[in-house]
């Protein structure tokens, strides 16, 4: 089955600093790769998605690359905040459910002021 | 329009008791996935169900099952629970299958 690695598990910026976080992922049928922001005692929330057939999406400071040739793809943070601290997964689904995500393991990202 | 709600938010069993928990999705979605979430294992999927069928299933033993309603609210049952079945059991759902997916507050289990 699939198997998506997420890269750091723990990521320490200063206020205004980029954050970058990477997964790769085994199943090369997958085609669906959102990013979920999950602060503490909270719901896992859609921060950003892509699909396999774009290369690069942004909205305001977050981005997401894809690179389907190496298997891999990677969330952007520009101008991080106190408040982009939380835990980050990757996801990856194949085919025609997207119901069923394969999550990384998960990054713990840390904005100090 | 309201969120995915869960029910309940927290659990207290002791091994070897059953467990029911339910989902009931944003109004209009069809589709509803489960996931369980632990420190060890991270966020791992249980099942997917679209219009009461149920379209995937996860590595789980058969003692996890779940079902969906023609409303769209799922349930998902544990039967003889074991010490490792605690975890923050989580909601999400989607207007159909090749949406994005929203996830509800989750059922805290503790298995004593």
């Amino acid at each position: 089955g699939e198997n998506v690695e997420q890269h750091p598990s723990t990521l320490s910026v200063q206020e205004g600093d980029s954050a970058v976080i990477k997964c790769t992922y085994s199943d090369s049928a997958s085609n669906y790769f959102p990013w979920y922001k999950q602060e503490l005692g909270k719901r896992p929330q859609l921060i950003i998605d892509i699909r396999s057939n774009v290369g690069e999406k942004k909205d305001q400071r977050i981005a997401v690359t894809l690179n389907k040739t190496a298997k891999h793809f990677s969330l952007h943070i520009t101008e991080t905040q106190p408040e982009d601290s939380a835990v980050y997964f990757c996801a990856a689904s194949r085919g025609t459910s997207y119901g069923k995500l394969t999550f990384g393991q998960g990054t713990i990202l840390t904005v100090h002021p | 329009k309201a969120g995915v709600t869960q029910t309940p938010r927290y659990l207290i069993k002791t091994r070897g008791q059953q467990v029911t928990l339910s989902c009931s999705p944003i109004s209009g979605h069809r589709s509803v996935s489960w996931y369980q979430q632990t420190p060890g294992q991270g966020l791992q999927f249980l099942f997917e169900y679209f219009s009461e069928t149920q379209r995937n299933k996860g590595n789980f033993p058969g003692r996890f099952s779940g079902r969906q309603f023609s409303n769209s609210r799922s349930e998902m049952n544990v039967s003889t629970l074991e010490l490792g079945d605690s975890a923050l059991y989580l909601c999400a759902s989607s207007p159909g299958t090749r949406d994005t997916q929203y996830f509800g507050p989750g059922t805290r289990l503790t298995v004593l």
